[in-house]
């Protein structure tokens, strides 16, 4: 059954260094998603992405975040310069346009920021 | 008055019990609503959808929307242990374009006791 893989399955990271997260979609899934878990706390949206471009994203997603399609496959969020309060598991969903609602997740990267 | 309320828990059963999970929600352009599992360190895995009001049932599990009291249900019956995990409740307020953002309540912890 095809799914959503993420790597790396955790990172540490110091206080203002840059981050990449990367997310392999499902291969005919054409609408992409960021969300995020502080310990503890509900699943947060942070961004939606489809044809190359942010459809959506939260207030949480500031000028410190940005996402990526670089090659055709992977779709990465970047953190330019990470806080104590961005540690939090990190998930990247998919879905097919036309069934939005079913948005499947991969396992998840969880930061570490110390 | 948060979006989406749903009781944390925890929630423990013995195995064969009938399980009953909850969310109610204030916006009332919530059109979709979905069940996600996840277990410890995992991202959410999606189980079932509903739109708008009504019920759906998928083997053991049955999804309950009632719009005019903006709460929905998840029924388990027959539980196992296997179903001991963390439940999610999910919404999107689809209208076209690019609302295609879930909001999810806190999650419910299930377990079932052997």
């Amino acid at each position: 059954e095809p799914e959503v893989t993420q790597t790396p399955s955790h990172q540490v990271t110091q206080m203002g260094q840059e981050v990449i997260l990367r997310c392999v979609p499902i291969s005919n899934h054409l609408y992409f998603y960021w969300y995020r878990q502080i310990l503890g706390q509900k699943v947060e949206f942070l961004v939606s992405f489809y044809n190359n471009e942010i459809s959506e994203k939260s207030e949480i997603f500031d000028d410190q975040f940005s996402v990526e399609r670089p090659d055709g496959s992977n779709f990465t969020l970047k953190i330019r310069s990470t806080k104590l309060e961005d540690s939090a598991m990190y998930f990247c969903a998919t879905s097919l346009q036309s069934f939005f609602y079913e948005q499947y997740f991969g396992p998840g990267t969880r930061l570490t920021v110390t | 008055q948060k979006e989406v309320e749903q009781d944390p828990g925890p929630l423990s059963v013995p195995e064969g019990a009938i399980v009953s999970l909850n969310c109610t929600y204030s916006n009332s352009a919530f059109q979709y609503f979905m069940w996600y599992r996840q277990y410890s360190r995992k991202g959410p895995e999606l189980l079932m959808y509903t739109y708008s009001s009504g019920n759906k049932e998928d083997g053991r599990f049955t999804a309950q929307v009632d719009k005019s009291s903006k709460y929905i249900s998840l029924f388990i019956r027959d539980s196992q242990p296997s179903d001991s995990a963390t439940y999610l409740c999910a919404m999107s307020a689809s209208s076209g374009g690019s609302n295609y953002k879930l909001t999810f309540g806190k999650g419910t912890l299930l377990t079932v006791n052997p």
